[in-house]
């Protein structure tokens, strides 16, 4: 167990609505990272946050959108979905204060099917 | 925009054999790097990671060497199993805390 926790596992939803991905982060975390991970393919950095402020930027479409919240947990929300939408994302997160902050954590992730 | 690459993408070695897989960066503030390994339908997992300040690692059957002046980094994984067969991905990380993935190496050991 990473200690990185994300809901929900497993979410099937239709073309056009909007969901969210929520990720609580390991104790004491500052930084939050979300991956995307379509069939076959490698780890897409979406964005990062670091103590509520987004700090980097990938490659999140605009109808995507992320925040972190004072208790550090952070939302992912996936709007207008497409079938392209449908992978697996990742939470990930790490604590730079310490010197072994330098791993990431990743959670399980969320399985989302865009039908 | 940093870079990170990684070769070969496919890799197929027999039972008892090494592997090599080699991550290029791009930005040279890059101060950490790990290696982790994704088994199919689980999370990314940190097997080795080396800092700057270290030329070699090793941890029983893996290893990694950094040559930060020409910017790359490798994963030596000796008398390979098949339960080494996964997807390996490096991650270079700044010290301003950015992580790029790099694509993926996909490891077949066979029996």
């Amino acid at each position: 167990d990473s200690g990185v926790t994300q809901t929900p596992k497993h979410l099937i939803t239709a073309t056009g609505q909007r969901v969210t991905l929520r990720c609580s982060p390991r104790s004491g975390d500052l930084s939050v990272y979300w991956y995307q991970q379509s069939l076959d393919q490698g780890l897409q950095f979406l964005i990062q946050y670091y103590n509520g402020e987004e700090r980097a930027k990938g490659n999140i479409l605009e109808r995507f959108s992320a925040q972190q919240f004072p208790d550090l947990h952070s939302e992912l929300n996936l709007s207008s979905l497409e079938l392209g939408d449908s992978a697996l994302y990742f939470c990930a997160s790490t604590n730079s204060r310490r010197l072994s902050g330098n791993t990431i954590y990743f959670g399980e992730g969320s399985w989302l099917t865009v039908v | 925009g940093e870079n990170v690459e990684q070769h070969p993408s496919t890799l197929s070695v027999q039972e008892g054999d090494s592997a090599v897989i080699k991550c290029t960066y791009s930005d040279s503030a890059s101060n950490y790097f790990p290696w982790y390994k994704q088994e199919l339908g689980k999370r990314p997992q940190l097997i080795i990671d080396i800092r700057s300040n270290v030329g070699e690692k090793k941890d029983q059957r893996i290893a990694v060497t950094l040559n930060k002046t020409a910017k790359h980094f490798s994963l030596h994984i000796t008398e390979t199993q098949p339960e080494d067969s996964a997807v390996y991905f490096c991650a270079p990380k700044t010290s301003y805390d950015k992580v790029i993935f790099g694509p993926g190496t996909s490891l077949s050991v066979i029996p």
